[in-house]
């Protein structure tokens, strides 16, 4: 069974600083993983995606993930965060195939303050 | 171009009574999802179709939910009768492939609150 752990229901930073939002994975086969994020009252859209290519993955917005898989991880950064950048953010998971199906983690809340 | 769309956005009904959601994917994209999104929680699939066929329902329950797409475009998440734990974001998405690699577009959602 796949799955992804999001560390940290709610994260807060300073605009202009460091963003990090941290996300493991479970896997029995090569993933492909995925970043959405959500703004208020809108759906869920895509940042970026992990589908075997190159580890270090560059989105929207500025935003980058890099795959580890000695560490499980995809975590999610952005080196200097924007006022427009408070939303939540979704990682997820899935295998391909047939019966593809999307497992999306718990979610993270960035708040970013001025 | 047009998103995916979705009405109503906002639906406040009484426990027992049955509600609908529609949702009208991007042309042209062969595959619509229903995700729950509950509260603090990440999108849960209730269902996919490939076309007119559900080729994933295993996480709708079949009791008191069902869902249409006739002729392999809209289609209509029905929940009767609603209960309190129903209270949720009822989200469509669509992809024009399996969404193995693909992206997923998603609707602004449908927020239900069961009272």
């Amino acid at each position: 069974a796949q799955s992804v752990t999001q560390l940290g229901s709610h994260v807060s930073v300073s605009e202009g600083a460091l963003v990090l939002l941290r996300c493991n994975y479970s896997s029995s086969v090569p993933p492909y993983l995925f970043w959405y994020v959500q703004y208020p009252n809108q759906g869920l859209q895509l940042l970026l995606k992990y589908t075997s290519a190159a580890t270090l993955v560059k989105g929207i917005n500025g935003f980058e993930a890099e795959f580890k898989k000695s560490e499980t991880s995809f975590h999610l950064t952005k080196p200097s965060a924007h006022m427009s950048d408070a939303a939540e953010y979704f990682c997820a998971v899935s295998h391909g195939g047939a019966t593809n199906k999307l497992i999306f983690g718990t979610g993270t809340l960035l708040a970013v303050q001025p | 171009e047009a998103g995916v769309v979705q009405s109503p956005r906002y639906k406040i009904i009484e426990k027992k009574q049955p509600v609908a959601f529609w949702c009208n994917p991007i042309s042209g994209h062969n595959t619509l999802y229903w995700y729950l999104q509950n509260l603090g929680q990440g999108p849960e699939l209730l269902i996919r179709y490939e076309n007119e066929e559900a080729v994933d329902d295993s996480q709708l329950p079949k009791d008191r939910f069902s869902a249409e797409r006739l002729k392999g475009v809209d289609s209509t998440l029905k929940i009767q009768p609603a209960e309190l734990g129903d209270s949720a974001v009822y989200l469509c998405a669509s992809s024009s492939g399996t969404g193995a690699t693909g992206e997923l577009f998603f609707g602004e959602g449908s927020r239900l609150t069961v009272l």
